[in-house]
């Protein structure tokens, strides 16, 4: 499977616990971009990160939530001390970095906070 | 970046074309429209993107206006798989993959 990868698929953490999820671009993609999707709400940009750099932040929260795409591996989105509110599913795409490319996006994963 | 205002739903017969419009009536002269939808808990799928001409593939086809106020996504042929939320999205060149999802239209197809 050549598509965009995520896991964990569904993730449950208790209050104050970590969450890390993580992403997989597809073959020959060096773009990825993270969203969140809050229940019955729509997509939002959180993240823009090209390998070992950020280009774009400015939908993350600015505290608890940081992201990553190391020269090697996937990127890690990690949620510190995780509450309730943060219960959502996360999607993760990628692009080839196309000024039109469109982007490809995986399965998500859902995470929910008890 | 452009607004686009779209219906909240609509239904469509098994077998029938889909028109699904959407209207960005501030859209500038660098913008592009893209229509992406997004199936029951699975990850949004990209469909189609034009910028002043009429654009066919083998999912859909996009008709702009001439004063590319407005644009219609038509599913030539809808399918039961066609279920899913289809959202309008106008998208600067050089903004990369930071996409502005509204809340799209339901489309919910019909035996």
């Amino acid at each position: 499977n050549a598509g965009v990868m995520q896991n964990p698929r569904h993730l449950v953490r208790r209050r104050g616990q970590e969450a890390r999820l993580r992403c997989s671009p597809m073959k020959g993609h060096s773009h990825v971009y993270w969203y969140r999707q809050l229940p019955e709400e729509g997509l939002k940009f959180m993240v823009y990160l090209q390998k070992e750099n950020i280009i774009d932040e400015s939908g993350m929260p600015k505290e608890r939530f940081s992201a990553e795409f190391p020269k090697e591996g996937p990127s890690i989105l990690r949620i510190q001390q995780v509450v309730r509110g943060d219960s959502a599913a996360y999607f993760c795409a990628s692009s080839s970095g196309q000024a039109t490319g469109e982007l490809f996006f995986g399965e998500g994963s859902r995470l929910t906070v008890l | 970046d452009a607004k686009t205002t779209q219906p909240t739903s609509m239904d469509c017969a098994e077998g029938r074309a889909a028109n699904l419009p959407c209207n960005h009536s501030t859209i500038s002269g660098n913008e592009y429209v893209y229509w992406y939808r997004q199936i029951h808990s699975q990850g949004p799928q990209y469909i189609i993107h034009g910028l002043k001409n009429n654009e066919t593939n083998e999912m859909a086809s996009l008709i702009i206006t001439e004063d590319r106020k407005s644009s219609t996504l038509i599913l030539p042929h809808a399918t039961l798989r066609d279920t899913a939320v289809y959202y309008c999205i106008v998208r600067p060149l050089g903004s990369w993959g930071k996409l502005q999802f509204g809340a799209g239209t339901q489309v919910v197809v019909t035996p």
